[in-house]
Parts: C-alpha cells; structure tokens; sequence
C-alpha cells in the first residue's frame, strides 16, 4: 500500500504565479489535511478536508489560498500570486474514514518545498 | 489544545538509550500524549501514544508521570537514523477539533557515532 503521495516534491514560482501542489492519500483515506511549515518553525495545520467538502479551513490565509478533495483525482492546494512569504514547506496527511467521532492517525506524504524568487 | 515544553535539542551516542523528555503541565483528564518525529526534508511519522500507562511498541517506549504532568520518551537503543526532530502534542481524540495536531519547535535529538 503506497504512502501518501505530494507532487511535485519541490517547486519553484517566482513572485505574482500560481502554486499547485497536489496529494494523493493512501489508499481507502478519504480525509485530507495540509499543513504548512515555514523555516525553523514547527508545522502548522491549514485545512482539513473530506471528499468534496471542506471541513475546517480555519487555519489558511484569508486571501490566495484555496483547498479542494474533488470526488476524483488528488487534493489541490492552490495559491495565487505568491509571495517570498509564502516560501515554505507543506505537507498533507490522510486519514481513513471515522467511526464516529473518533480520531484515526494521520499519516503524512514527504512535502512539497515551494520556493518564492 | 495544551501547551508542551521540550529542550531544543540533545545529544546521543549511538546504541545508547535516547531519553527525551516533555512537560505538559496543563494537560487535561481527556488528552492523551502524541509523540511524532520528522527526519529533515520528511513529513512528521508517528512514533507513539498513550493517556496515562506507559505504552511500548516496536519503535519506541512512552512514560507518563502518575500526576500526567510530564513524559518521557525512550528510544532504547538509539542508531544514526533516528537523527530527528521529535515533537511532543497533547490533544483531545474524540470532539471538536482533534484532528489539528499542534506541532511545536520540538527536540532536536542528534545521535552520534
């Protein structure tokens, strides 16, 4: 069973571009999570998403950021017109399918490193 | 979510036991204890949890203090792989917002040769 995967695993955009970086969660996980992580610094959650909905979006900047987990294909992390700021490491999580309103580990994809020149 | 003190950072020597240490003074009845570590330029693995016994796995071995106020995390015999960043998080497992794991600077922990 292939781990979480994050393409592309490192990723270059010079300021005012697009950023798209994808993950794919393990296999039979319908909840995903990001996670950014700037320099020096521990991670810090984003969002949390289940199939076609988000379920808490609390930690992503107000402006340029955006999630999706469409019912197909890998979850999107997009942001537009990047900044040096936004410089950083993120990753993504999954998780499979709760019970109830228990908790399952989530286990983490190698990251993708997104670089502002 | 309550808060974690670790040392920024420790050494080991190689095939000796890694003791690392985690405060959480503020822990409530319903939070259990996660420790994770993230090797450099890796995304975080988990290593261990527990609530109030000490739990053991292949990796690893948790100590929690009777009162619950700290633990101890204990690599029995430490290699040069286990070279990492170890974080401490205390959460909630069931309601609210569990699922965000609070991740700080953590335990720098070096094993050296």
């Amino acid at each position: 069973n292939a781990g979480v995967m994050q393409n592309p695993r490192h990723l270059v955009r010079r300021r005012g571009q697009e950023a798209r970086l994808r993950c794919s969660p393990m296999k039979g996980h319908s909840h995903v999570y990001w996670y950014r992580q700037l320099p020096e610094e521990g991670l810090k959650f984003m969002v949390y998403l289940q199939k076609e909905n988000i379920i808490d979006e609390s930690g992503m900047p107000k402006e340029r950021f955006s999630a999706e987990f469409p019912k197909e294909g890998p979850s999107i992390l997009r942001i537009q017109q990047v900044v040096r700021g936004d410089s950083a490491a993120y990753f993504c999580a999954s998780s499979p399918p709760t019970g109830g309103s228990s908790y399952n580990e989530q286990f983490f994809g190698p990251g993708t490193r997104l670089t502002v020149l | 979510d309550a808060k974690t003190t670790q040392p920024t950072s420790m050494d080991c020597a190689e095939g000796r036991a890694a003791n690392l240490p985690c405060n959480h003074s503020t822990i409530s009845g319903n939070e259990y204890v996660y420790w994770y570590r993230q090797i450099h330029s890796q995304g975080p693995q988990y290593i261990i949890h527990g609530l109030k016994n000490n739990e053991t796995n292949e990796m690893a071995s948790l100590i929690i203090t009777e009162d619950r106020k700290s633990s101890t995390l204990i690599l029995p015999h430490a290699t040069l792989r286990d070279t990492a960043v170890y974080y401490c998080i205390v959460r909630v497992v069931s309601g609210g917002s569990n699922y965000k794991l609070t991740f700080g600077k953590g335990t720098l922990l070096t094993v050296n040769p």
